[in-house]
């Protein structure tokens, strides 16, 4: 298996540009997650989806949209970047198929640069 | 919304020295899951505590889930240890499943 890849690794944008970032995970896992890390912090909730077909906003979901068409894939888009939104992304992905358990796996991070 | 604290922020050893992490939080939690950043910033999924004691070779964690704490022991670090220390909470949140972090404690650990 090779868990949750993400691409690509590092990119950089001018302000007003689109991008999407790209996550795949191949754990049949059914909850998927998009994150942001800025420097010194912990991470924040982009958005979440529970299976395809299915996505909610987190905890900062302005200037993100996201969509889940299979169980593998899940990306992220960025429209008319901005330098808030410099800063490293981390798609992760859970089987959560009882409650209580969720135990997130991640994977190596986006580091977006906005000028 | 819940509050999740982790102590010490910063913490500098020397290799071969014990470490104790902690981390609070203000309110019932599902479960708690603790992460290591390596220098890379990959982030290593440690432990999946939701109480009691779990040990891996030199780290073990410890959740006291009726207390809203859980601490993790880092025992004969190495520098390979260094890095970003991170737990996060496990919450039902409008139906779904989602993890809220803590800021970190970063450890040093100097040869």
């Amino acid at each position: 298996n090779a868990g949750v890849t993400q691409t690509p690794k590092f990119r950089i944008l001018k302000i007003g540009q689109s991008m999407t970032l790209q996550c795949t995970q191949d754990m049949n896992h059914n909850y998927m997650y998009w994150y942001r890390q800025d420097p010194g912090m912990g991470l924040k909730l982009i958005y979440y989806s529970v299976g395809a077909g299915i996505t909610d906003k987190g905890e900062v979901p302005n200037g993100y949209n996201v969509s889940r068409s299979t169980t593998e894939d899940f990306p992220l888009r960025l429209e008319l970047a901005a330098p808030s939104q410099t800063s490293v992304y981390f798609c992760a992905s859970s089987y959560t198929g009882y409650a209580g358990y969720n135990e997130q796996f991640f994977g190596p991070g986006t580091r977006l640069t906005v000028l | 919304g819940i509050q999740v604290e982790q102590s010490p922020p910063d913490l500098i050893l020397q290799e071969g020295a014990n470490s104790t992490l902690r981390c609070n939080f203000s309110d019932s939690v599902n479960n708690l899951q603790w992460f290591h950043q390596n220098p890379w910033g990959q982030l290593i999924n440690l432990f999946y505590i939701p109480s009691g004691t779990k040990q891996n070779g030199r780290l073990s964690a410890t959740t006291v889930a009726t207390e809203r704490y859980s601490l993790l022991y880092i025992s004969s670090s190495q520098t390979t240890d260094s890095g970003v220390y991170f737990c996060a909470v496990d919450l039902l949140i409008q139906g779904a499943q989602k993890l809220v972090f803590g800021q970190g404690t970063r450890l040093t650990i100097n040869p």
